[in-house]
């Protein structure tokens, strides 16, 4: 089955560094980008960015440049989205996805993750 | 970047009917749009790439439509199971952004 699985929830407070992590199985994780994708509590869908296992290619969209970090272990087929230093705004569900399709680079995501709440309050 | 509008911001309808979500770009996507489903808790799921392919497990019911800056995703019957927000996103120009979707809800 192939299936992405993401690391439980996390509660920290501002200025405290973070990285949630998304393991894929049941397919070549090389092979397909991974994207990561934020809801704010009630809100809509934002896209965040995407890497390449394979060469660890790595694009972010202009909103998110600078503010997160995001890689991939592919030895582990692993990805990461990681933080500096995290501020309340943001708390979020963040989601890792896998497009439907090798070529599909960000877009068409038919393979989710469960969601990663991070909480952060002082 | 492309933006996306979703309208209406809020559909409400009864169960059996047909529903008709529409999705507009700023710019032509050509047939480079997908449309999303979420419920309450739940990730999304990828209902339509590619503006009128459905993806694997998606009801015939469902059923996209539309090319260049104006999407139609349309529900033909809707089950009680389909009242969700529903998103699209296009893929034609970087960033692969989303709309701001809409919600489906029962009459």
């Amino acid at each position: 089955e192939v299936q992405l699985v993401q690391s439980g929830a996390e509660v920290k407070k501002p200025g405290e560094s973070l990285k949630i992590s998304c393991k894929g199985s049941g397919y070549s994780f090389t092979s397909y980008w991974i994207g990561w994708v934020r809801q704010m509590p009630g809100k809509g869908l934002e896209w965040m960015g995407i890497i390449y296992p394979g060469d660890s290619d790595t694009r972010y969209s202009p909103s998110f440049q600078g503010q997160v970090t995001i890689s991939a272990d592919k030895s582990i087929s692993t990805a990461y989205l990681q933080w500096s230093s995290l501020k309340a705004s943001d708390t979020a569900m963040y989601y890792c996805a896998r497009p439907v399709d090798t070529a599909m680079v960000g877009y068409a995501f038919d393979i989710w993750g469960q969601g990663t709440m991070v909480t952060v309050s002082s | 970047e492309i933006v996306l509008t979703q309208s209406p911001a809020t559909l409400s309808l009864s169960p059996g009917e047909r529903a008709t979500l529409s999705c507009r770009a700023s710019q032509s996507v050509s047939s480079y749009l997908a449309w999303y489903q979420q419920k309450p808790g739940q990730a999304p799921r990828l209902l339509i790439y590619d503006a009128s392919n459905r993806a694997t497990g998606i009801p015939a019911r469902f059923s996209g439509s539309g090319s260049g800056t104006d999407f139609t995703l349309t529900i033909s019957s809707l089950e009680p199971e389909d009242f969700a927000v529903y998103y699209c996103q296009q893929r034609s120009n970087w960033p692969p952004l989303f709309g701001q979707g809409t919600r489906l809800e029962i009459k």
